[in-house]
């Protein structure tokens, strides 16, 4: 079955620290993977995603991953963290017939200021 | 386009009440969906729709039922609420490979 798994449920940071956040995914037919954001109270708003071509995707608010293909790996990364991301991130990726997301459980980051 | 819209934003029910969670989309989309998101566990699928007349069940739908008489509509029915479904409950619909979300309706079970 497809599956993706985060491998932190909660990630503390400083401002201007680096941020990786872990993303694995496990699915043997086309590969569309994302990264959304959920601030408090609030729904989730897509940051990017990858469907093919350049492995390392841009997105917004200076947020990029990387596509591993080897490694089965999506990590979402951001050099320089901000109070104001403090946030919950879902790795996401679509999988079987449903047509549906398979989300990952998630990965809260608190960034103190 | 309002998008996705969701009612109630917030509700509390007793145990053994019944309610129905509201989703309309105003973007044509054919693919809807109901996810739950409980703390720690991501999004689950509790079912979803691939065009009016047509719903299927998805990983956890007891508890559940849903209907899509219109494109537009996906209402989701809790007809003897449990404190197990205390949760949020996101709508979602899908154009292409694009995904967009409902604001959520949280749900209280007392």
């Amino acid at each position: 079955a497809q599956s993706v798994s985060q491998h932190n449920h909660h990630v503390i940071l400083s401002e201007a620290a680096s941020l990786e956040l872990g993303c694995n995914y496990s699915y043997g037919g086309t590969v569309n993977l994302f990264w959304y954001v959920q601030y408090p109270g609030q729904h989730l708003q897509l940051l990017l995603k990858y469907f093919s071509g350049d492995p390392l995707v841009k997105g917004i608010k200076g947020f990029e991953a990387e596509f591993i293909k080897s490694k089965f790996s999506f990590n979402l990364r951001k050099p320089s963290v901000q109070w104001s991301d403090t946030a919950e991130y879902f790795c996401a990726a679509y999988g079987g017939s449903q047509g549906n997301l398979i989300f990952g459980k998630g990965t809260k980051l608190s960034v103190k200021p | 386009n309002a998008g996705v819209t969701q009612t109630p934003k917030f509700r509390i029910l007793k145990i053994g009440q019944s309610m129905t969670l509201q989703c309309t989309q105003d973007m044509n989309h054919n693919y809807m969906y109901w996810y739950r998101q409980d703390p720690g566990m991501g999004l689950k699928l509790i079912y979803y729709s691939v065009g009016a007349g047509i719903t299927d069940k998805g990983e956890v739908p007891n508890g559940y039922n849903v209907s899509r008489s219109t494109t537009e509509d996906f209402p989701l029915r809790l007809e003897l609420a449990a404190p197990s479904q205390t949760s949020v409950y996101f709508c979602a619909t899908k154009q292409g490979t694009e995904a967009f979300f409902g604001q959520g309706t949280r749900l209280t079970v007392v």
